[in-house]
């Protein structure tokens, strides 16, 4: 079956690094992608791997390892408006997005 | 730009009832998607449309329909609501349904209540 594991909650102070784990099973693979999703609204795409190793963007820094089914998101800096869910969501072999609940990520001054 | 535009924002309905959830995207993008969103769990696909004209069922197709009449509108009907219908759901897009590269782009949401 395919299954998306990753923390349900994590706390972190503001200025500070926070990485989020996502350790994935799918039906084949086509990239993976991580979202960000600020309650009551829509998520937004964050960042996308499909190649093993770091793609940085800015704060936020997305890695993959395929041979693991592993990914990690990073945020650098945390400010306040960073409190959101993070989505990890792996694409499978049909170009499905398969969706992880999400970790809620809370931001302390 | 618009984006996706979803109808209504908001609904309660009573069990039995029928409704349909619009969406509309101004992107020109080929694929278009609906999904569920529940407390504690990842969003759900319902149903997709890799293309006007062709729909295909999710993990959780059952009681919902899909049309996919055109490029820009992709509606999904209830047709007969029961209270697990429940959920905050979402429309969404992309170029191609079948590329890896495949980024999805979200409506706002339309949060149904069935009671």
């Amino acid at each position: 079956g395919q299954n998306i594991d990753q923390p349900t909650e994590m706390t972190a102070t503001e200025g500070a690094i926070v990485q989020i784990n996502c350790t994935y099973q799918t039906s084949g693979f086509n990239g993976l992608f991580w979202y960000q999703q600020h309650a009551g609204e829509a998520p937004t795409f964050l960042s996308y791997n499909v190649l093993d190793g770091l793609e940085e963007k800015g704060r936020f820094s997305s890695f993959l390892s395929r041979s693991k089914g592993y990914s990690y998101l990073l945020l650098k800096e945390l400010q306040m408006k960073d409190s959101a869910s993070y989505l990890c969501a792996p694409m499978d072999s049909n170009y499905q997005l398969i969706w992880g609940a999400g970790t809620k990520l809370i931001i302390k001054p | 730009t618009a984006g996706i535009t979803q109808a209504p924002t908001s609904q309660i309905l009573a069990a039995g009832r029928s409704m349909t959830l619009r969406c509309t995207q101004d992107m020109r993008h080929n694929a278009m998607y609906w999904y569920r969103q529940d407390l504690g769990l990842g969003l759900r696909l319902i149903h997709y449309s890799n293309t006007a004209g062709t729909t295909g069922k999710g993990e959780v197709p059952d009681g919902y329909s899909v049309s996919r009449a055109n490029t820009d509108d992709f509606p999904l009907t209830l047709a007969s609501a029961v209270p697990s219908q429940t959920s905050v759901y979402f429309c969404a897009s992309s170029d191609s349904g079948t590329g890896d590269y495949n980024e999805q782009f979200f409506g706002p949401g339309t949060r149904l209540t069935v009671l």
